[in-house]
């Protein structure tokens, strides 16, 4: 069965850092990219960051580049985002999905002083 | 960036009762490789996303007959044959043909009347 397990969520005060982590099991981790999206309360869903089978290769949503950071442990199969300089519009539940198919429960990021 | 257009973006259907969905995309979906890569998302309250639909018109494994999908280029329709009180939710339709960024539609929340 696959799954994928957020963690790493939290309170933390604006202009603070983040490390989610998202544990995968029941599938070839290694044969497919992987991606976060985020849902702020009450909204839809917005794609954020993607990831490369090997790592070598990343992209960002606009609103996020040149402060989070994705990577992979393809040895943990683990994937990760980094999120530095945290805003009040980060505040939501993001998720790690495998190319869109199967998608974690989530783990919610508020950031509020 | 790929902009879809979902409506309504409420759905108040009987029980029993067919629905239908719209998704319209600002430019083709159609890829280099002839593939429409055009997926339907439901989100029941409190969940994750599920996909029920991926490359337009292909039910995901263990999604309901009653859910179809079809379209072609820009305009897309999810339908459910017969609504049942389990299809209550937002449902999204998301593009992965021109990326980055990958888009989702505003959502289409479906209530029974």
């Amino acid at each position: 069965e696959v799954q994928l397990v957020e963690s790493g969520g939290g309170l933390v005060q604006p202009g603070g850092s983040l490390r989610l982590s998202c544990a995968a099991s029941g599938f070839t981790f290694t044969s497919l990219w992987m991606h976060w999206v985020r849902q702020a309360p009450g909204e839809g869903l917005v794609w954020i960051s993607q990831i490369n089978i090997d790592g070598s290769r990343t992209n960002y949503a606009d609103s996020v580049k040149g402060r989070f950071t994705i990577s992979r442990d393809n040895a943990k199969n683990t994937l990760y985002l980094q999120m530095n300089s945290l805003r009040a519009e980060d505040t939501a539940v993001y998720y790690c999905t495998n190319s869109f198919d199967r998608w974690g429960q989530g783990t919610l990021v508020t950031v509020s002083s | 960036d790929v902009v879809l257009t979902q409506s309504p973006l409420t759905l108040p259907v009987t029980l029993g009762q067919p629905a239908s969905i719209s998704c319209r995309s600002s430019q083709s979906l159609v890829y280099s490789d002839g593939d429409t890569y055009l997926y339907w998302y439901q989100q029941r309250p409190g969940q994750s996303p599920r996909r029920l639909i991926y490359k337009v018109s292909n039910r995901d494994s263990g999604v309901p007959d009653r859910f179809s999908g079809s379209g072609s280029g820009t305009d897309f329709t999810l339908k459910i044959s017969r609504v049942e009180a389990e299809d209550v939710g937002v449902y999204y339709c998301m593009q992965g043909t021109h990326w980055p960024p990958w888009t989702f539609g505003q959502g289409t929340k479906v209530e029974i009347k």
